[in-house]
């Protein structure tokens, strides 16, 4: 089955304790990218990949990392979280193409993170 | 820039009735798409329909439809006879080839279907 899986779903922790929230995908995209959920505010980009290697920021970028050593995954990566990046987060994919062509963007089902 | 507004938080519609979720966008590039997604309660985020900029005709897919307005820079998704499971958060989102890779999102608006 074609997806977009994120772990883990759901995490509480506490200010300044690093974590990482794992992304895969097993439909080949070269296109991967991690939003938040806030509300009120939709989805906003935190960091995208166009492919192997190449990542590159979103609009809201800070407090955040990425790595993409390997096609597949999208590791997100909160070295001292804080209590402003409790939120829902998202990873998704696609095929690269044309941009602005049909690409749907395939999504996982969403982590919700608690920074207390 | 590029940006989305969804200027309806919130909207109401009865069961078996048509509804149109307005959508106006904000971009400098000629080329570029269009996109629709439903958020039901659950959480989870599903396609439901695109518009490229340089299509001729306004996309349909199923009970969904839009309204494609190009000058007036609109994107209305029109579902037509709603139905109770169509009750989620509805949001327009837009990407273009020329303004980097960012995929950017509206606000959101919330639909409620009354029996």
């Amino acid at each position: 089955e074609a997806q977009v899986t994120q772990n883990p779903r759901y995490l509480i922790t506490v200010t300044g304790k690093k974590l990482t929230v794992t992304c895969s995908q097993n439909m080949n995209h070269e296109y991967m990218s991690w939003y938040r959920q806030d509300p009120g505010l939709g989805l906003r980009q935190i960091y995208y990949s166009m492919n192997v290697e190449v990542t590159d920021k979103g609009d809201v970028p800070e407090g955040y990392k990425v790595s993409r050593k390997e096609k597949r995954n999208f590791p997100l990566i909160l070295e001292s979280p804080s209590p402003n990046q409790t939120s829902l987060y998202f990873c998704a994919s696609s095929f690269r193409g044309r941009l602005a062509g049909n690409n749907e963007q395939f999504f996982g089902p969403g982590t919700r993170l608690t920074v207390l | 820039a590029q940006k989305i507004t969804q200027t309806q938080p919130g909207m109401f519609v009865q069961e078996k009735e048509a509804v149109t979720l307005d959508c106006t966008y904000d971009t400098s590039d000629p080329s570029y798409g269009l996109f629709w997604y439903k958020q039901p309660s659950s959480g989870e985020m599903i396609f439901l329909i695109y518009q490229g900029s340089y299509d001729q005709q306004n996309a349909t897919e199923g009970r969904y439809s839009l309204n494609f307005q190009k000058a007036r820079k609109s994107a209305n998704l029109v579902i037509s006879a709603s139905q109770l499971g169509d009750s989620a958060m509805y949001f327009c989102a837009m990407r273009s080839d020329n303004y980097g890779q960012n995929f950017v999102f509206g606000p959101g608006t919330r639909l409620s279907v009354l029996p």
